[in-house]
């Protein structure tokens, strides 16, 4: 497609469930990037893939959280065992490889994920 | 390490006023700088960048220039308008972690 594209837009869950969360990158774009963003707060990294390299799973915050991506297509972010702090809008982003651009990323609406 | 730090918000303003949102870094190397916006609603989308010193980053009115020897990039617009009302985020890339690393964004709201 043209941009990323996220779904759900929109996710209730309830405590203790689990949830998948998928992005779809710009076609082309090896780079790919999840983030947590809380109500009010800045961009939490999460996980960041690129091509067939091992990802870095450095910003997951714990071990509920995991993510995957086939190739250079469609990425899931699953989060386990969800909790009422999981509530926060998760950004996908992709870009081109790091050593053709400086940086720049293209990002999803979002999935906004609520845990009663 | 590399980090942003972005002047706290919320900012109001009055329709065609100035507008300053401060953001200084520290860096290893020559980072590249973004300044992203997100307006009501919708995703993160690049606002301006600048990828060397003195480089001047420029769209929809909004300037920001590169100061290497402040560390800063801060973002400035001489009128601003109802529909710039959005987060602001100050970002820069390095290039050696392969990330993005981003300031806390600062809320801006202009009123009519």
């Amino acid at each position: 497609g043209a941009g990323v594209s996220q779904s759900p837009s929109n996710k209730v869950t309830e405590k203790g469930k689990d949830v998948e969360l998928r992005c779809d990158p710009i076609s082309g774009h090896t780079a790919l990037y999840w983030y947590r963003q809380r109500l009010g707060q800045g961009l939490e990294f999460l996980i960041y893939f690129q091509g067939n390299s091992a990802p870095d799973k450095s910003g997951l915050p714990s071990d509920r959280f995991s993510a995957e991506r086939t190739g250079e297509s469609v990425s899931t972010l699953t989060i386990q065992r969800t909790q009422q702090e999981d509530s926060a809008v998760y950004l996908c982003a992709s870009s081109l490889a790091p050593g053709s651009n400086t940086g720049e990323l293209f990002f999803g609406e979002g999935s906004r994920l609520t845990v009663l | 390490g590399n980090s942003v730090t972005q002047m706290e918000g919320p900012v109001t303003l009055s329709e065609e006023a100035f507008l300053t949102i401060n953001c200084t870094y520290t860096a290893t190397g020559y980072p590249s700088l973004f300044w992203y916006v997100q307006y009501p609603g919708e995703g993160l989308q690049l606002l301006l960048k600048a990828t060397k010193a003195d480089d001047k980053g420029s769209n929809k009115g909004f300037e920001a220039t590169y100061r290497k020897e402040t560390t800063s990039f801060h973002l400035e617009k001489g009128s601003v308008q109802v529909s710039d009302s959005a987060v602001y985020f100050c970002a820069l890339y390095a290039g050696n972690n392969r990330k993005l690393i981003w300031g806390l964004g600062t809320s801006l709201a202009v009123n009519p």
